[in-house]
């Protein structure tokens, strides 16, 4: 079936060092959606990517949409404690299903 | 109100238990939707609910039994489940009816659910 591998697993940084995680699937993706999950929480929508090569920012957070619609980053300049969570991406799949990356956890030393 | 409500926050239930787990939202959202979360693990999708009509099941074992009473409210009734179905039960909700990948979704707290 689909799959969308994203990595790192793990991410460890001094705060007010960046952040990225990528996501990629070997079929075409319709859209792409992330989510960030607090620590004891509960995941919450960030935002959606649907057009090819598409970049949309939200203050330090820039999300990016591949050419080819297989992948997907997001990138966090300059992190802060409250950053701290799960990054999971959902590419849309050929079933209309939203297909759930692994989720990359980020820590952050203050 | 946009919120997804969860109840109850943690459960413990044993194997020969019959429990509930109940979801409410008032965003007037037609869609609904049960995942479960294992630990360090992405939200699995187990049903979904289209104008209170099951639309979606993922071949979810048959001791998982959703019920969706109206528009606002969605139960996930268990009965004599296995240790391995100890997760994180989330609920969530989207204003587009259509199964869609594109729908946003609104997740709830979820219940934190431990079968002895």
């Amino acid at each position: 079936g689909q799959q969308v591998m994203q990595i790192p697993q793990y991410q460890h940084v001094q705060e007010g060092e960046d952040f990225t995680t990528y996501c990629n699937s070997s079929t075409t993706l319709s859209n792409i959606q992330w989510y960030k999950q607090r620590p004891g929480g509960h995941p919450v929508f960030l935002i959606q990517l649907v057009k090819s090569g598409e970049v949309k920012k939200q203050k330090r957070l820039t999300f990016q949409f591949g050419e080819a619609k297989k992948n997907s980053s997001l990138h966090i300049t300059a992190t802060q404690t409250t950053d701290v969570g799960t990054y999971f991406c959902a590419g849309g799949g050929s079933q209309g299903n939203l297909i759930f990356g692994k989720g990359t956890k980020l820590s952050v030393k203050p | 109100d946009t919120e997804v409500t969860q109840t109850p926050k943690h459960l413990v239930m044993g194997m020969t238990n019959k429990k509930s787990l109940k979801c409410e939202q008032h965003m007037g959202h037609r869609a609904m939707y049960w995942y479960k979360q294992k630990a360090k693990k992405p939200p699995e999708l187990m049903f979904v609910y289209s104008y209170e009509k099951l639309s979606i099941n993922e071949s979810v074992p048959s001791r998982f039994s959703p019920e969706c009473p109206n528009s606002s409210l969605l139960n996930l009734h268990l009965h004599a489940l296995q240790p391995e179905d100890s997760a994180l039960y989330l609920c969530a909700s989207s204003q587009q009816v259509a199964f869609s990948s594109y729908n946003e979704q609104f997740f709830g707290p979820g219940t934190r659910l431990t079968v002895l």
